[in-house]
């Protein structure tokens, strides 16, 4: 069975912290790396994508793959309030189907 | 607009009460997914379809049935649903290139009494 681990959380930091968000997978063969956000009731929207082994930033959004470890993060600098939401890490296997993780709850304190 | 939607976005039915959930995309996605999302849980693939009248199981596809007659449609039947079917359900399609991300409709919540 394939799986997608991230820790439940919840998540506190301040406002104006860094927020790191973690994940580990078990598919050595997987190759792209997805990071979504997802606020209470509403659907999935993807931040972040990555396919190789290193560091990919976007804004305030850093996306890091280390393959060897079979890990993936996200790191949010600069944290707000808005950011308050589950983010879910998702990966696609070796045969192609998308696996989620069951998300972590980031909560950014005012 | 590109976009997934879903209808009925919320419904309240009773066991046993056939209904149908319905998905369209517009951005000539071959793939599209419908996932439950329960809290714990996480989402989890209900039926996933990689082009017309191509269709498999996901991890939970008991109690549901799927038809992919045409690349824009992918409806989502519950044929007697049961109170285990109280969900949050997404459907998602994506394209074939990279990065290939899911793109999801707004949701359904469904309450089966």
């Amino acid at each position: 069975q394939k799986e997608v681990e991230q820790n439940s959380g919840p998540l506190s930091v301040p406002e104006g912290a860094i927020a790191s968000l973690n994940c580990t997978y078990s598919d050595r063969g997987s190759q792209s790396f997805f990071w979504y956000r997802q606020y209470s009731g509403k659907s999935p929207e993807l931040i972040m994508f990555i396919y190789s082994n290193g560091d990919k930033e976007d804004g305030r959004f850093t996306a890091q793959l280390n393959k060897a470890s079979q890990y993936v993060s996200l790191l949010i600098r600069d944290s707000q309030p808005s950011d308050s939401a589950t983010y879910l890490c998702a990966v696609r296997g070796s045969q192609g189907n998308l696996i989620f993780g069951k998300g972590t709850k980031l909560s950014v304190k005012p | 607009e590109a976009q997934v939607t879903q209808n009925p976005r919320y419904l309240i039915t009773v066991t046993g009460k056939k209904l149908t959930v319905t998905c369209s995309q517009n951005m000539n996605h071959e793939y599209m997914s419908w996932y439950r999302q329960d809290p714990g849980l996480g989402l989890r693939q209900i039926y996933y379809s990689m082009n017309v009248e191509v269709t498999d199981k996901g991890d939970v596809p008991e109690g549901y049935k799927v038809s992919r007659k045409e690349k824009r449609n992918f409806p989502l039947i519950l044929e007697s649903p049961s109170p285990n079917q109280t969900s949050l359900y997404f459907c998602a399609s994506r394209g074939q290139g990279a990065p290939g991300e899911l793109f999801f409709g707004e949701g359904s919540r469904l309450t089966v009494l």
